[in-house]
């Protein structure tokens, strides 16, 4: 079956500007979370949702940051006022609910990314 | 502090040798889970193997094993017959239970496969 999607693949925008990265996770995953991850690092987590609901959004660096998932599906992390130090891969993943038993169950299946370049 | 450590930024391995990759991890909850991703130039993360906290056995996928040292919180991913397709980027992570399912990634050891 499809895998997560994300669009766009490559986003390259002006300091100061909007940005809003999409991501389409794997049909009948309820759970949803958004990395971030920079050169030569591993991905750091940023929000999670179960379902519509942010569940933890103790990543989020700062209040330029949002993200949405208003029907429990397509999810949309905004940016505003973007500054250069938000250049970095955006990735999704997203897996079945956490309260299902054994760990394949956990799996996070993750999206190719978005490329954020912000000039 | 840092919850994952990966000590070994780059490891070379020889084609059909096997090669083990570090990671300890610190946390005070008693339940959480281990994953070992892989992340090719072409910047996908591919899950690899699990391991559970209460897990009494190491998890084995294929050429992947983990050795899981509870006592020592550590959680090596050993590949056997290492292929060219194994170079690539190797993320440690771990997911505390009572934290959500959010994972916490170590740095990555980037590992070279030699023919």
């Amino acid at each position: 079956g499809a895998g997560v999607s994300q669009t766009p693949s490559n986003k390259v925008t002006e300091k100061g500007k909007y940005v809003e990265l999409r991501c389409d996770p794997i049909s009948g995953h309820t759970a949803l979370y958004w990395y971030r991850q920079s050169l030569g690092q591993g991905p750091e987590f940023l929000i999670y949702f179960q379902g519509t609901g942010a569940a933890d959004d103790s990543g989020l660096p700062n209040d330029r940051f949002f993200a949405v998932r208003p029907e429990g599906s397509v999810s949309t992390l905004k940016i505003q006022r973007t500054e250069r130090g938000d250049s970095a891969v955006y990735l999704c993943a997203s897996s079945l609910t956490r309260w299902l038993a054994g760990g394949a169950e956990y799996e996070q299946f993750f999206g190719p990314g978005t490329r954020l370049t912000v000039l | 502090a840092q919850k994952i450590t990966q000590t070994q930024p780059g490891m070379f391995v020889q084609e059909k040798e096997a090669v083990t990759l570090d990671c300890t991890y610190d946390t005070s909850d008693q339940s959480y889970g281990l994953f070992w991703y892989k992340q090719p130039s072409s910047g996908e993360m591919i899950f690899l193997i699990y391991q559970g906290s209460y897990d009494e056995q190491n998890a084995t996928e294929g050429r992947y094993s983990l050795n899981f040292q509870k006592a020592r919180k550590s959680a090596n991913l050993v590949i056997s017959a290492s292929q060219l397709g194994d170079s690539a980027m190797y993320f440690c992570a771990m997911r505390e239970n009572n934290q959500g399912g959010k994972l916490i990634f170590g740095q990555g050891t980037e590992l070279s496969v030699k023919p």
